[in-house]
């Protein structure tokens, strides 16, 4: 157990729809990240917050944004979804000051139907 | 541009025999590195990180790795694998941004 929590765990949903992924961060790290992993792509990084503030964004969508709250928590919306949509999405997080190393949350398996 | 080759898509190796996965990075300096392993419908597991100093890295589960920086390679390594093993192990690194940039990950198959 890393200490990352993801919820939902699976998430069924259909084309058109929005959803909202949750992670909490390990107890202390304040930088959030969020991977998507799927067959054809592998793992992509999507954005990182740090403390609240963005700080690093790779290739997500206009269609998909994210925020992090006051408490560290952080939440992934994906809006208009699409078929390729379909993926496991990863939460990470990281102290960064004792090292870079990420620490992973056990996913949400997201299905557009 | 940077990025991670993992050769190898699939492995298959017998219960008790040594294991080598290998991991090429791309990289315009010596960036962090990692090796992670996925258990099927899990998240991603940390085994070890190399970051500077001693070029052999010793991680979780019995595993270790070494960093080449003549070959920019990052090759992990067990010597005797147990069926527990099987999974699939990914190899990552981070450079002066902060996202990990993984390699496509290598299926590791243990026969009995």
């Amino acid at each position: 157990d890393s200490g990352v929590t993801q919820t939902p765990k699976h998430l069924i949903t259909a084309t058109g729809q929005r959803v909202t992924l949750r992670c909490s961060p390990r107890s202390g790290d304040l930088s959030v990240y969020w991977y998507q992993q799927s067959l054809d792509q592998g793992l992509q990084f999507l954005i990182q917050y740090y403390n609240g503030e963005e700080r690093a964004k790779g290739n997500i969508l206009e269609r998909f944004s994210a925020q992090q709250f006051p408490d560290l928590h952080s939440e992934l919306n994906l809006s208009s979804l699409e078929l390729g949509d379909s993926a496991l999405y990863f939460c990470a997080s990281s102290v960064e000051t004792s090292g870079p190393e990420q620490f992973f949350g056990p996913g949400t398996r997201l299905t557009v139907l | 541009a940077q990025s991670v080759t993992q050769p190898d898509i699939h492995i298959t190796v017998s219960e008790g025999a040594s294991l080598e996965l290998r991991c090429n990075y791309s990289y315009g300096a010596t960036p962090y590195l990692f090796w992670y392993v996925q258990s099927p419908g899990q998240g991603l597991q940390l085994l070890l990180k190399y970051f500077s100093g001693d070029t052999l890295v010793q991680g979780i589960k019995g595993f270790e790795a070494e960093f080449k920086r003549s070959q920019s390679s990052f090759n992990l390594r067990k010597p005797s694998v147990h069926w527990s093993d099987a999974a699939e192990y990914f190899c990552a690194f981070r450079g002066s941004n902060y996202k990990l940039t993984f390699g496509k990950g290598t299926l590791l198959t243990v026969n009995p």
